[in-house]
């Protein structure tokens, strides 16, 4: 289906690790990039392509991906990492458009 | 630095044509390599991709919007547009411009601020 699918909601303790996964066909054919959105702001790319950051992202995001599932890691989570991820990828099934994932609200405790 | 920003209307009647313009400043629309897109986000919800031009004017448009979806490029002002017709409440959100980036696994890696767009009478 034309879709990708990620968990609404995780939280993760102050300078551990959190893994946001993100699901759907078309990541068999495409890779995900992966968006950071704080309330009242634009979204910020973080991830692209297999596993790269764009330049002024900090080393503790990084990226994978296996089969229909991509991930987002952020080793050792920040304060000022609290904030909704979305993922996004091409559409594989024959369409010319990108997908959303729905997006995980990531509360740092 | 490369920026984009959107502008237009913030209030638009129900059935009326929502029109936004996004000016892009610190590079050429021109430039190869580079896909013009609206991405929209309702009130407390995720984002939604509406569609991208080419600076050909070469477009393509997500199926449940396409009947109502028409995007242009203005290269000599350096700026993409979008207009939406038949809006209704469900139209109401923020519409983003945002630069895709074929070099970059076709990631969006340049974000206007977004616009607010309320559809009301």
């Amino acid at each position: 289906s034309s879709e990708l699918t990620q968990d609404p909601a995780v939280s993760v303790a102050l300078g551990q690790t959190v893994t946001i996964t993100c699901q759907g066909d078309s990541l068999r054919s495409y890779y995900a990039s992966w968006y950071q959105q704080k309330p009242g702001q634009a979204p910020v790319l973080v991830i692209y392509g297999k596993k790269n950051r764009p330049s002024g992202i900090p080393d503790r995001f990084s990226g994978s991906s296996s089969g229909n599932t991509a991930s987002l890691t952020i080793t050792g989570a920040q304060a000022e990492d609290e904030a909704d991820y979305y993922c996004t990828s091409r559409d594989s099934s024959g369409n010319l458009l990108w997908l959303f994932g729905g997006g995980t609200k990531l509360t740092v405790l | 630095q490369v920026q984009l920003q959107e502008s237009g209307p913030g209030l638009v009647k129900p059935s009326q044509t929502l029109s936004l313009t996004c000016t892009v400043s610190g590079d050429s629309i021109s430039r190869g390599g580079y896909f013009w897109s609206w991405i929209r986000q309702r009130p407390g919800k995720g984002l939604e991709w509406i569609g991208y031009i080419y600076f050909s004017g070469t477009t393509y448009y997500n199926p449940s919007l396409q009947s109502r979806v028409t995007m242009s490029v203005d290269t000599s002002k350096n700026q993409f547009s979008l207009k939406l017709t038949s809006v209704t409440a469900a139209d109401t959100a923020v519409y983003y411009c945002a630069r895709g980036a074929t070099s970059l696994d076709d990631a969006f890696d340049m974000w206007g601020q977004g616009t607010m767009v309320t559809v009301s009478s």
